[in-house]
């Protein structure tokens, strides 16, 4: 079945430093790819996403690009600040662009960020 | 426009016990989807509900059932709980009739089972 596996964290960075955080799909067919954010005692925030391959998913100073060749959806940001410390979570979509099917998660990265 | 509600916040309960959670969707949203976060995971999808049906199940046993009302605001229902039930509960709305759209999230609800 489809699956999506992330990186592990928890991930420490200081402020300013640059951000990758990895991500890999397995899914039949062309799904559509996201990335959420889960800050402390929220719920979860769609932070970007793209729809087709070599789309590029922008947001905050976040990207991700649809690799299909690599089957890759890795989140980038060029200069994270304290406040980006959170949850993040890699995840698809199977269906129809105008009617979600269910999401598919990874397992979640956590993201510290140091003063 | 409030997004996407889930009541009550938090909630305790004991094993064997049975358990609803509330969810009213975002304005204009027609679909409501289940999920729980167990802790350090990510969410597992449980089931969507449109016009008042079932639509789509994930692997959850038959203690987890729902349903979704005429105003499209839907209840998930959990009997016989276990320890393992412990989780935050998310509720996901969409409109349905949407192009390009995505589902949005609530806070959630979280459930101790002692």
């Amino acid at each position: 079945g489809d699956s999506v596996t992330q990186m592990e964290g928890p991930v420490t960075l200081s402020e300013e430093a640059f951000l990758t955080i990895n991500c890999t799909y397995t899914a039949t067919g062309y799904p559509s790819l996201f990335w959420y954010v889960q800050y402390p005692g929220e719920g979860l925030q769609l932070l970007l996403k793209a729809t087709k391959a070599d789309d590029k998913g922008s947001n905050k100073g976040f990207e991700a690009t649809y690799r299909k060749e690599t089957t890759s959806f890795h989140l980038e940001k060029g200069s994270v600040q304290v406040s980006d410390s959170a949850v993040y979570f890699c995840a698809l979509s199977s269906g129809a662009m105008n009617r979600d099917d269910k999401i598919i998660f990874g397992k979640g990265t956590r993201l510290h960020i140091l003063p | 426009d409030a997004g996407v509600t889930q009541s009550p916040t938090h909630l305790i309960k004991t094993r064997g016990q049975q358990v609803t959670l509330r969810c009213s969707p975002k304005s204009g949203h027609d679909t409501v989807s289940w999920y729980q976060q167990a802790l350090g995971q990510g969410p597992q999808f449980i089931f969507q509900y449109y016009e008042e049906e079932e639509r789509q199940r994930g692997n959850f046993p038959d203690r987890f059932s729902g349903h979704q009302f005429p105003n499209y605001s839907s209840e998930l229902n959990v009997n016989a709980l276990l320890l393992g039930d412990s989780a935050l509960y998310l509720c996901a709305s969409i409109n349905s009739g949407g192009h390009g759209e995505t589902q949005y999230f609530g806070p959630g609800t979280r459930l101790l089972v002692l």
